[in-house]
């Protein structure tokens, strides 16, 4: 049973450009959050994916955009990168649920980005 | 708002001796808190959860955590630790807000060392 896997492991990318993060998540699960995680820090929401659609965002900026596919595997995209956003983008899957068990969420390895 | 505090960024340890590590919450509501660990270049593990019910948690790895709702406090703790318990350790809460509108808010994290 595959668990959360994302792609790629790492990337190096420049100010001003655009980047493409891909998620897929635990099989069985048709929710996914994202997260972005600064050194030193803990993970910030960012947002969360059901049925293709937004459902709840976190406070960033529209630079952050994401997408859902029908297979429930996910994209997070950022535009005009600021040296800021570099971090560890971490997704997480889940079983979408009425109440607190819907926070029962699988962590994948997550995506280094550095931004130069 | 909802938000997290942990109270200690480091805590060194010898091997087989107890620890804590402490986590206050801020919430008006009612809230479901959780313990993750994230071991080095990998993705956040959870180690357990309060939803409702008892109080004292048990979770994965011999920790366990109780929930002291006077005190917004939800420490974690471990009877006897291993090298293998190294590792940054996360306290995150989120607030009952009804239907699936559930999101994490997590604390800085605090890096458990266990030394021989």
């Amino acid at each position: 049973d595959a668990g959360v896997t994302q792609s790629p492991t790492h990337l190096i990318k420049t100010r001003g450009q655009q980047v493409t993060l891909r998620c897929s998540p635990k099989s069985g699960h048709d929710t996914v959050s994202w997260y972005q995680q600064a050194l030193g820090q803990g993970p910030q929401f960012i947002f969360q994916y059901y049925e293709e659609e937004e459902r709840q965002r976190g406070n960033f900026p529209d630079r952050f955009s994401g997408h859902q596919f029908p297979n429930y595997s996910s994209e997070l995209n950022v535009n005009a990168l600021l040296l800021g956003d570099s971090a560890l983008y971490l997704c997480a899957s889940s079983l979408f649920k009425w109440g607190p068990s819907s926070l029962e969420q699988y962590f994948g390895p997550g995506t280094r980005l550095t931004v130069t | 708002a909802q938000s997290v505090t942990q109270l200690d960024s480091q805590v060194p340890v010898f091997e087989e001796a107890p620890v804590e590590l402490r986590c206050n919450y801020s919430s008006s509501v009612s809230v479901y808190l959780f313990w993750y660990v994230q071991y080095p270049n990998q993705g956040l593990q959870l180690l357990l959860k309060y939803l409702s019910g008892s109080t004292l948690v048990k979770g994965i790895n011999g920790f366990e955590a109780e929930f002291n709702k006077s005190q917004t406090s939800f420490h974690l703790r471990k009877p006897s630790v291993h090298i293998s318990d190294t590792a940054e350790y996360f306290c995150a809460v989120s607030e009952g807000s009804g239907g699936s509108n559930y999101k994490l808010t997590f604390g800085k994290g605090t890096l458990l060392t266990v030394n021989p």
